[in-house]
């Protein structure tokens, strides 16, 4: 159990143009998923924590114009990379949070999206 | 809030060898600790939590971690590494009834045959 997807697997697209990516759990609900962005090499950087039926949250420094998060269901998260450039090229990974007992959460993670924005 | 070091950047070990990586966590309650391993252009898989009760806790594909307080470290041991083992693998910290999870720097894994 415990199964998260995410589509596309990898993109690449034109600069300028706008691009989504889905997050779903497939075996259980979760009111919250959280988005993180990975570069080579490097360690997870959280950017946003996406709520079913309300805002996200969004760490210091990422703009929320341009990474919009949608939260429209209990199994589904999108991120939408708004007018990507190449610097917005990387690993996108979400991951969704099941309760497992009392105070006891786990992040289950997508195989996450490779990115590449020309 | 609560912080994670992975003091090894990269380890190295032959197969069949034994492994043991290291986590020391900061957070002043007890923390909820996980490791996660990453293989090159894939996702994380969760191997291995712990949240209360036996510090000595078993995971996925033969690891383990032990929880030592008094040390606040969380390390990964695996008594006899394969070749597939070899991946990025990543401590993390998180608290009761919080979003904040922190990650640590990871650790890449090479196998010798």
């Amino acid at each position: 159990g415990a199964v998260v997807s995410q589509h596309p697997s990898w993109v690449i697209c034109k600069s300028g143009t706008s691009v989504k990516i889905e997050c779903r759990s497939l075996d259980f609900q979760a009111t919250t998923m959280f988005w993180y962005r990975q570069f080579p090499k490097q360690s997870l950087m959280l950017m946003a924590t996406s709520n079913e039926g309300s805002k996200a949250t969004y760490e210091q420094g990422v703009e929320k114009d341009k990474f919009l998060i949608n939260h429209a269901s209990l199994t589904l998260s999108t991120l939408t990379v708004t007018s990507a450039h190449p610097e917005d090229s990387s690993f996108y990974i979400c991951s969704a949070r099941r309760r497992e007992g009392r105070l006891a959460d786990t992040q289950y993670f997508g195989p996450g999206t490779r990115l590449t924005v020309l | 809030a609560q912080s994670v070091t992975q003091p090894d950047i990269h380890i190295t070990v032959s197969e069949g060898a034994s492994l043991e990586l290291r986590c020391n966590y900061s957070y002043g309650a007890t923390p909820y600790l996980f490791w996660y391993v990453q293989s090159p252009g894939q996702g994380l898989q969760l191997l291995l939590k712990y949240f209360s009760g036996d510090t000595l806790v078993q995971g996925i594909k033969g690891f383990e971690a032990e929880f030592k307080r008094s040390q606040s470290s969380f390390n990964l041991r695996k008594p006899s590494v394969h070749w597939s083992d070899a991946a990025e693998y990543f401590c993390a910290v998180g608290a009761p009834l919080s979003n904040d999870m922190r990650f640590g720097a990871g650790t890449r894994l090479t196998v010798k045959p």
